[in-house]
């Protein structure tokens, strides 16, 4: 059956880098887009990143562009965000999702999602 | 501030006939398909409706979904106990800085 597994996820302080990363089977992952979405305590939903099948594509919130870098390796059938420059304002759930195409945004599967803190 | 607007909270009776609004623009809904998203409390989201109206396999016929213009809505139909979760529409959304996916700020759904 289709699973995405998220982990890396921890307490880290301002300032300071975290990589979270997405185990995916059960079905084609070289032909499968992969979003991050997270979560913060008692919100609602906030997309972060996707990634193309290919890789070539790459696409990412204002609210992360240039401190977050999404990643795949198919040889491991795993989705990676680093994440750098972590501020407070980054902590919440991050939960990693499947999408058959790039633009359907039709996260048909999620995983049970990592958690993120980040606090001095 | 979400991008696209949500009502926070929408309540009805079991049995009863609930619609959920997602108002956005011809930067997102305008222009790209609408899914929506339901939460269970202390759970991942779940994929409810996509491309607008059509429903993932094993996703029950009681759950429908509509779009006209820049705003969407889902109809929830003989609301059930377990219906009660936080309902999320979500869309492609064409930026001065990019494509990006945007999300409602969520409406939480109760049954009386």
């Amino acid at each position: 059956q289709v699973q995405l597994v998220e982990s890396g996820g921890g307490v880290v302080q301002p300032g300071r880098s975290l990589t979270v990363s997405c185990v995916a089977s059960g079905f084609s992952f070289s032909t499968s887009t992969f979003h991050w979405v997270r979560q913060a305590p008692g919100k609602g939903l906030e997309w972060v990143a996707v990634i193309s099948s290919d890789g070539v594509n790459t696409y990412y919130a204002d609210s992360v562009k240039g401190r977050f870098t999404i990643s795949r390796d198919e040889s491991k059938s795993t989705v990676h965000l680093q994440m750098h420059s972590l501020r407070s304002e980054d902590t919440a759930v991050y939960f990693c999702a499947r999408d058959p195409h790039l633009w359907g945004g039709e996260l048909g599967h999620w995983g049970q999602g990592t958690l993120v803190t980040v606090s001095s | 501030q979400s991008v696209l607007t949500q009502p926070p909270s929408a309540s009805g009776a079991p049995g009863q006939t609930v619609s959920i609004s997602c108002s956005g623009s011809d930067s997102n809904i305008g222009s790209n398909t609408v899914n929506w998203f339901q939460q269970l409390p202390g759970t991942a989201p779940k994929l409810l409706i996509f491309s607008n109206r059509l429903r993932p396999s094993g996703v029950s016929d009681r759950f429908s979904g509509s779009k006209s213009g820049t705003s969407a809505s889902l109809v929830i139909s003989g609301l059930q106990s377990g219906d009660e979760a936080d309902y999320y529409c979500a869309s492609w959304h064409d930026g001065l800085n990019g494509p990006c996916v945007v999300f409602g700020g969520g409406t939480k759904l109760t049954v009386l």
